[in-house]
């Protein structure tokens, strides 16, 4: 089956700096990602949606400055978080969907836990 | 705005026995539901989906799920648990953007704890 990787599994940073994290198809072309965060007891919140080659949309109340998303290949999205602050401590998880399949075919990366200290 | 609600944090049901995972709605208009679940280390996989039809909808791993109108609830079901069955299980609706764009809106995961 599809399978999506990320990269790092877990990564913790101090405040102000920026960590990336990279979201791989690695045996379909992905034409769409989806980044998601997770919050402790809470749902996964889509963040932003990208299309490769294309700038990636953001979900409101998502910023756009401080979650870089860049999808410039069919198997690769990154997600950098600028100059992080504890609050940004998440679980992240990027998904991806190919084209021509429906919205909730998606293939669901096992996720990213970010810590800011 | 669609949301879902999963009310309970875990559930805990012996192998063999029946399991009720359970999921309550709220949207406008006509919903589509569906059912995620993640084993540990690994990323949400798609379990079935509600969209039209029958209201019973069968899905993987012998699992299925009753759409409830009156009730506006998706239980997800089994027959009989097995011990692999241990996961955790989100429920998520669609919500249509006025843009035409369609996100699944997630709900707050199930834990699923079989026991032997």
């Amino acid at each position: 089956g599809a399978v999506v990787s990320q990269h790092p599994s877990w990564v913790i940073c101090k405040s102000g700096t920026s960590v990336k994290i990279e979201c791989r198809s690695l045996d379909f072309q992905a034409t769409t990602m989806f980044w998601y965060r997770q919050f402790p007891k809470q749902s996964l919140m889509l963040m932003a949606t990208s299309n490769e080659g294309s700038k990636a949309t953001y979900e409101q109340g998502v910023e756009k400055d401080k979650f870089l998303i860049n999808h410039a290949s069919l198997t690769l999205s990154t997600l950098t978080v600028t100059s992080a602050h504890p609050e940004d401590s998440s679980f992240y998880i990027c998904s991806a969907r190919v084209l021509g399949t429906s919205f909730y075919e998606q293939y669901f990366g096992p996720g990213t836990r970010l810590t800011v200290t | 705005a669609q949301s879902v609600a999963q009310p309970e944090d875990q559930v805990n049901v012996a192998e063999g026995n029946p399991l009720t995972v359970k999921c309550t709605y709220s949207v406008s208009g006509n919903p589509y539901l569906f059912w995620y679940v993640q084993y540990p280390n690994r990323g949400l996989q798609f379990l079935l989906k509600y969209i039209t039809g029958d209201n019973l909808v069968k899905g993987s791993y012998g699992f299925e799920a009753e759409f409830n109108k009156s009730q506006t609830s998706f239980h997800l079901k089994k027959p009989s648990a097995l011990v692999s069955d241990s996961a955790l299980y989100f429920c998520a609706v669609r919500a249509l953007m006025n843009t035409g764009f369609q996100k699944l809106v997630f709900g707050t995961g199930t834990r699923l704890l079989v026991s032997p």
